[in-house]
């Protein structure tokens, strides 16, 4: 039921290439669904997030697509560049959990010069 | 704005040995997480303070792991005694409040502490 299923767990592409991460979550209650980058040596920072009632949201290269039905999220990296090299995770949440997140696996992204 | 601090960033104990991780959030949040992250994995949530109360300790293992968040502010994670399967990093962060704007849900991780349990 609190589980976040993400994939792929690695991947990569070229620059200038679109980078897509896919994640399937369980329970419906979820109501908050963030994206985190995490460098080597550091803590995961928030990239990009989504409420349920939207089914896309972008900011800059970074989109969220969401479909509420199929219970499935993912993140499009458009014009990846070697910078955004990192580790992904999805997570959700909901308030009446203290709105603790639940991670993915994670995505290892390497994006090639 | 300073971002939540962590120390030490790094531990090497034996097994059987204790630790101690101390967190400071960032000024004015009421909410602190601390999570485990295994190489490889994303972090899971070990317990959760609304202030100085615990909301959620559910998946700590309490035979061993201990925390505490001192009037609403600091936090210490202590482990005792450690096992080999402890080695991983230990995120603290730190919510604003309760909230449902994107500011205030948003959670704030600091670099983590890195543990090695030989």
């Amino acid at each position: 039921q609190q589980q976040v299923k993400q994939s792929p767990q690695s991947l990569i592409v070229q620059k200038g290439g679109i980078s897509i991460i896919n994640c399937a979550y369980e329970n419906t209650a979820f109501d908050y669904f963030p994206w985190y980058q995490q460098f080597p040596g550091k803590g995961p920072a928030l990239l990009i997030a989504i409420r349920p009632d939207v089914s896309e949201k972008k900011e800059g290269r970074f989109t969220i697509s969401f479909n509420k039905s199929a219970k499935q999220f993912s993140l499009h990296i458009m014009d990846s560049q070697p910078g955004d090299s990192a580790t992904y995770f999805c997570a959700a949440s909901k308030k009446t959990s203290g709105s603790r997140l639940t991670f993915g696996e994670g995505t290892q992204l390497t994006v090639n010069p | 704005e300073a971002g939540v601090a962590q120390s030490p960033r790094y531990k090497i104990i034996e097994k059987r040995q204790s630790v101690a991780f101390w967190c400071n959030p960032i000024s004015g949040h009421a909410t602190l997480y601390w999570y485990q992250q295994i190489l490889g994995q994303g972090p899971k949530l070990l317990i959760q303070f609304q202030n100085n109360g615990v909301v959620d300790d559910s998946q700590l293992p309490k035979d061993r792991f201990s925390a505490e968040r001192l009037k609403g502010v600091d936090s210490t994670l202590k482990i005792q005694p450690a096992k080999l399967e402890d080695s991983a990093v230990y995120l603290c962060a730190s919510r604003k409040g309760r909230g449902g704007t994107s500011s205030q849900e948003t959670q704030y991780f600091g670099p983590g502490t890195r543990l090695l349990v030989l």
